[in-house]
């Protein structure tokens, strides 16, 4: 089945150090696929997403690469904020059945000043 | 824009009573919303699509009877937990889709969600 699995957390941090949260899928097909972020209190908002193999999603300093050979969609940031603290999920998202999304569990970051 | 609400933020109840959670696009019409679950620590679970003027679709597993859906705008749909239980707590999310924006059909805004506890 499709699925994605997401490092645990929480992932705590120093400001500015560098940020790397695996991600792996499992899909029969070529999903689309997206980091989402929840800062606390509110909704999930999309952070970047990737349609096919090898393309690069940045957005806010964060960035991932869509890799087809290793089923992978790393989130990476060069410095962390405190601002950044957050909720952070991987999800995919396929052409079947309406486009349905499947998100991994969720990493939380702590960023500490 | 693209902006999606939900209320309550937050219901406690009793066992077996019933809970009504309204899910709003206050800027776009959305002729499909979907309804998920959180639980803690743990990742969304769809639980049902919602296409404005027909029947929601329920994911495998989910009681159609139990999580009434009810979708009758294009910017209003409902999810109703009847005779709710304490199993029942948890985070309730929906997302919406605006098809007349011009975006990748994945494509999703969601709500802030609601937690719902059941005494």
């Amino acid at each position: 089945g499709n699925s994605v699995t997401q490092m645990e957390g929480p992932v705590t941090l120093s400001e500015e150090a560098f940020l790397t949260i695996n991600c792996t899928y499992t899909a029969t097909g070529y999903p689309s696929l997206f980091w989402y972020v929840q800062y606390p209190g509110e909704g999930l908002q999309l952070l970047l997403k990737a349609t096919k193999a090898d393309d690069k999603g940045s957005n806010k300093g964060f960035e991932a690469t869509y890799r087809k050979e290793t089923t992978s969609f790393h989130l990476e940031k060069g410095s962390v904020q405190v601002s950044d603290s957050a909720v952070y999920f991987c999800a995919l998202s396929l052409n079947t059945g309406g486009f349905k999304t499947i998100f991994g569990a969720g990493t939380r970051l702590f960023v500490k000043a | 824009g693209a902006v999606v609400s939900q209320h309550p933020s937050r219901v406690i109840c009793k066992s077996g009573t019933s809970v009504k959670i309204e899910c709003r696009s206050l800027d776009f019409q959305a002729t499909t919303m979907f309804w998920y679950r959180q639980f803690p620590k743990q990742s969304l679970m769809l639980m049902a699509t919602s296409n404005e003027g027909s029947k929601a679709t329920y994911e495998q597993g989910v009681e159609k009877d139990k999580f009434l859906i009810n979708h009758a705008s294009l910017t209003l749909s409902t999810l109703t937990v009847t005779s709710a239980h304490p199993e029942d707590s948890s985070f309730y999310i929906c997302s919406a889709r605006d098809p007349l924006r011009g975006e990748p059909q994945e494509t999703q805004y969601f709500g802030p969600g609601t937690r719902l506890l059941v005494l």
